[in-house]
């Protein structure tokens, strides 16, 4: 059965630390790995990752896949109040589906 | 800006009840899913639609139906409402293929509905 697992299920940091979070999948036909953030509605879109080791950057958030370990990392540096959120990670298979991990709960007290 | 909306925020049923949730995008997408949300269980697909009439299930299908008479719309049905369908809802649409100018496949979510049956 595809499976898509994030750790840790929740967090909580101060603000200026720095945060890494994991997602490792196990799918029958990969096609790209992809980031969400979501608050208090709708999912929002990240990142999307098809190739191994090529780093996607957006200000202090960045992530990277590793296709041969089947596992993805978003790291998140000088954290803020505004970075709390759930963390999703999905992947899309061949087809038109996404299978989600449990989501990230991270907290970022100031 | 592009958008996916759900008709109810908030909805309260009672148990037994048919439930409508309604969902409609403006980005002439092909694509329409629904997923429920729960705690420590992430987006769990319940059905989803690549075509006007075309419906799938997804991975939790049973107590629920769908409906895709257009191309924008896309409604999942609680046939009999019970306790344990309360949930976030969350509709979601994408392209087939891949969006250019996005950088991904357009995947675009709704602002959910949070049901509660009681």
């Amino acid at each position: 059965e595809d499976k898509v697992v994030q750790s840790p299920l929740s967090l909580v940091v101060h603000e200026g630390d720095t945060v890494t979070l994991n997602c490792s999948y196990e799918v029958t036909n990969f096609r790209s790995l992809l980031w969400y953030k979501q608050e208090k509605k709708a999912p929002t879109f990240l990142f999307m990752l098809t190739s191994s080791g090529i780093e996607k950057k957006s200000g202090r958030l960045s992530s990277i896949l590793d296709k041969k370990e089947l596992f993805s990392i978003l790291n998140i540096t000088a954290t803020q109040t505004g970075d709390s959120a759930v963390y999703l990670c999905a992947v899309k298979e061949y087809g038109n589906k996404l299978v989600f991990g449990a989501g990230t709960i991270l907290r970022v007290k100031s | 800006d592009v958008k996916v909306t759900q008709s109810s925020r908030y909805l309260v049923k009672r148990t037994g009840e048919k439930v409508f949730l309604e969902c409609v995008q403006d980005m002439d997408h092909e694509n329409m899913f629904w997923y429920r949300q729960d705690p420590g269980l992430g987006l769990r697909l319940i059905y989803f639609s690549y075509d006007v009439k075309m419906k799938e299930k997804g991975d939790i299908p049973e107590g629920y139906s769908v409906s895709r008479e257009k191309k924008e719309r896309f409604s999942l049905i609680l046939e009999s409402a019970s306790t344990n369908q309360t949930s976030m809802y969350l509709c979601a649409s994408s392209f087939v293929g891949w969006d250019r100018d996005r950088n991904n496949y357009g995947y675009t979510f709704g602002s959910g509905t949070r049901l509660t049956v009681v």
